[in-house]
């Protein structure tokens, strides 16, 4: 199993909402990662796990929270998001080896959120 | 702090053409790997191709082929035999080989590659 899958595909909430993006993967990857992007822009980290626990932090604001429960799964609740943060939310993952073939990063299909 | 610049926002080729997307990168590290990834409509990011900065050997993979010149911090991607499926955006990325708490990406803004039957 190569693949990183996300759900759900396609997310539209308010922004009183509370609701949380799923990343999983099963090639055994213990990084996990995830970007926001804008259209036609290159994607931008948010967070970076490294065995399970949280090792990068991009100064996201808070009502971002990621969560790690295991290493296959990787969540992202969201909490009264704004307009701004309408976005494509791509989850990766990647070998932790720092040297060597097989540190490229697997990026999922993306969870394209609409914030009204 | 590492950059990485894609000069050509936009590129076009013709069918069974050959093409060249441009990648440059500024560094202070010796040892280090650069990515083209591909980004159909689909928006689903795609290896297309890996260089490790220690290889003098250029990477190839099928019609994909790499240019890297390490003292120039040049990374142009060739694409042979251009097919309709190959247009997409493409990223040139940046990763450092120090990093042990998973790979940071170093993105450029990406060329955007039309391909004309």
């Amino acid at each position: 199993d190569t693949e990183v899958t996300q759900t759900p595909k396609h997310l539209v909430m308010g922004m009183t909402n509370k609701k949380s993006l799923k990343c999983e993967q099963h090639m055994g990857h213990r990084a996990m990662y995830w970007y926001k992007q804008k259209a036609k822009k290159p994607p931008e980290l948010m967070f970076v796990y490294s065995y399970e626990k949280l090792s990068i932090n991009e100064s996201v604001p808070s009502r971002f929270s990621p969560e790690c429960p295991n290493s296959s799964l990787l969540n992202l609740h969201l909490h009264a998001l704004q307009p701004e943060d309408s976005a494509l939310y791509l989850c990766a993952s990647s070998h932790l080896r720092t040297s060597g073939t097989g540190n490229e990063q697997f990026f999922g299909p993306g969870t394209r959120l609409t914030v009204l | 702090a590492q950059t990485v610049t894609q000069s050509q926002p936009e590129m076009s080729v013709q069918e069974a053409e050959t093409v060249t997307l441009s990648c440059t990168y500024d560094t202070s590290e010796s040892d280090y790997y650069l990515f083209w990834y591909k980004q159909p409509p689909s928006r689903q990011m795609i290896l297309v191709i890996r260089q490790e900065a220690y290889k003098q050997q250029n990477a190839t993979e099928n019609r994909f082929s790499v240019n890297f010149q390490k003292a120039a911090k040049s990374f142009s991607l060739k694409i042979s035999d251009s097919q309709l499926g190959d247009a997409a955006m493409y990223f040139c990325a940046y990763r450092s080989a120090k990093e042990t708490s998973g790979s940071r990406l170093t993105f450029g803004e990406g060329t955007q590659l039309t391909v004309n039957p």
